[in-house]
């Protein structure tokens, strides 16, 4: 079953505080992304990664950085949270080499920046 | 219906009615995802629908799609308590999966 686990679920930080959200994939899958939903809202994509090295900008990067380690690690940093950064994040992978198909997502992360 | 910067709609309706969610898309896409999730959880794909289908079924569920206007709906048929979610559609950018999510449509059913 496709899994992708997310750490930590909850996190409380400090506004100008650095945070790193961690994200794990067993799926065998090239691609990784990066959403956060705002209450009464869709997800939006931050940043994305066809695989280990890359990283790329989605639809609202400002504030936030990527790290692809590899293929089963992609990380989201904040290197100065700020209150308006204060979301609900889910990490997804899909299939990159196959377009229009599956992407599968976590159980998010609730960042509550004070 | 759904998309952009609209808000999260709501729909509350009985067990067993039938309920239909609409969501308009802007640019052009070549398959409609349509998304669940249960509270506290990720989305969950339900059901994907490309551009050569004008229809899709999954059990209770329908999707259509519409290329030339641009739309898509999600049709819940007889829906039950364990259908309430919040339901998305999303769009692929044309390649890697790169998902736009309309606002979501909250449904509730039973009380």
């Amino acid at each position: 079953e496709a899994a992708v686990t997310q750490s930590p679920r909850n996190k409380v930080a400090v506004t100008g505080g650095k945070v790193t959200l961690s994200c794990n994939q067993t799926n065998n899958h090239n691609n990784m992304y990066w959403y956060r939903q705002d209450t009464g809202h869709g997800l939006r994509l931050i940043h994305y990664s066809y695989g280990a090295g890359s990283t790329e900008k989605g639809d609202i990067p400002d504030g936030y950085k990527a790290s692809r380690p590899s293929q089963e690690n992609f990380s989201l940093i904040l290197e100065l949270a700020t209150p308006s950064q204060t979301s609900v994040y889910f990490c997804a992978s899909g299939d990159g080499r196959v377009a229009n198909t599956e992407v599968f997502f976590g159980k998010g992360t609730r960042l509550t920046v004070v | 219906s759904q998309w952009g910067e609209e808000n999260l709609q709501a729909l509350s309706i009985q067990e067993g009615e039938d309920v239909t969610m609409n969501c308009s898309y802007k640019t052009y896409t070549t398959v409609v995802h349509w998304y669940r999730q249960d509270s506290g959880r990720g989305p969950a794909l339900i059901i994907l629908i490309r551009s050569n289908e004008r229809e899709k079924r999954s059990g209770r569920l329908r999707a259509t799609l519409d290329t030339s206007s641009q739309s898509s709906s999600l049709s819940i048929t007889a829906a039950q308590c364990e259908d309430t979610a919040v339901y998305f559609c999303a769009t692929d950018k044309g390649s890697f999966n790169k998902l736009t999510f309309g606002a979501g449509t909250r449904l509730a059913v039973c009380p």
